[in-house]
């Protein structure tokens, strides 16, 4: 069965220090792997999808299969920032995603 | 656009009462789904439904919960004889056909008394 592992319940860091969030997925086939962000008293919106390969907010991730990761970073963190963000996995010709439990990302002056 | 709606946002029920949450996909979908939200956990998959058409129910307990999603009006998820247990966020989200992304709606909280 597929799984998402986020191994950081809470990551502080410093206004214009990087930031690397982790993701690693279980999954044998291909996977699509998405991030999402949930700001404060927002909904859920997704942030990037490794297909589109694009750079969002300044945030990239990169699809690593070797290591099952798609670890999410930014080179300088800003305040606005903050957020819970979770990395989701979808499985080949499937619907569902599958979340890891969520990073709150704490972005200090 | 409104976004995928939800409603109630909160809703309190005490233990064997029923829940009913509703939601209605952005405009131009037809593809609904449905995760639950335990405190301190991720989302969980429960249903995937078009319209009149449940496809995956593969993460709906087996008793007490249902979904819908009619020709007309939103997608329903109905919890019978509500547990403790039961309290959680249930979210919605919708796309347009399978592949797209998902946009979710801001979720219900369920507080089983």
């Amino acid at each position: 069965a597929q799984r998402v592992t986020q191994p950081e319940k809470l990551l502080s860091v410093f206004k214009g220090a990087p930031v690397e969030l982790k993701c690693n997925y279980s999954y044998s086939g291909s996977p699509e792997l998405f991030w999402y962000v949930q700001y404060s008293r927002q909904r859920l919106q997704l942030l990037l999808r490794h297909i589109s390969r694009e750079s969002i907010k300044g945030f990239t991730a990169d699809l690593n299969k070797g290591e099952t990761s798609f670890h999410l970073k930014k080179p300088f963190a800003q305040e606005e920032d903050s957020a819970m963000y979770y990395c989701a996995l979808r499985t080949g010709g499937g619907n569902k995603l599958t979340f890891g439990t969520g990073t709150q990302l704490k972005v200090e002056l | 656009n409104a976004g995928v709606m939800q409603n109630p946002r909160h809703l309190v029920r005490r233990r064997g009462q029923e829940a009913r949450l509703r939601c209605s996909p952005m405009k131009g979908h037809s593809h609904v789904y449905w995760y639950r939200q335990l405190p301190e956990e991720g989302l969980k998959f429960m249903v995937y439904l078009q319209k009149e058409n449940i496809i995956d129910e593969s993460g709906m307990p087996k008793e007490r919960f249902s979904a819908e999603f009619p020709k007309e009006g939103p997608s329903i998820l109905r919890i019978q004889q509500v547990v403790r247990g039961d309290s959680a966020a249930y979210f919605c989200a919708s796309n347009r056909e399978q592949a797209d992304t998902q946009y979710f709606g801001p979720g219900t909280r369920l507080t089983v008394l």
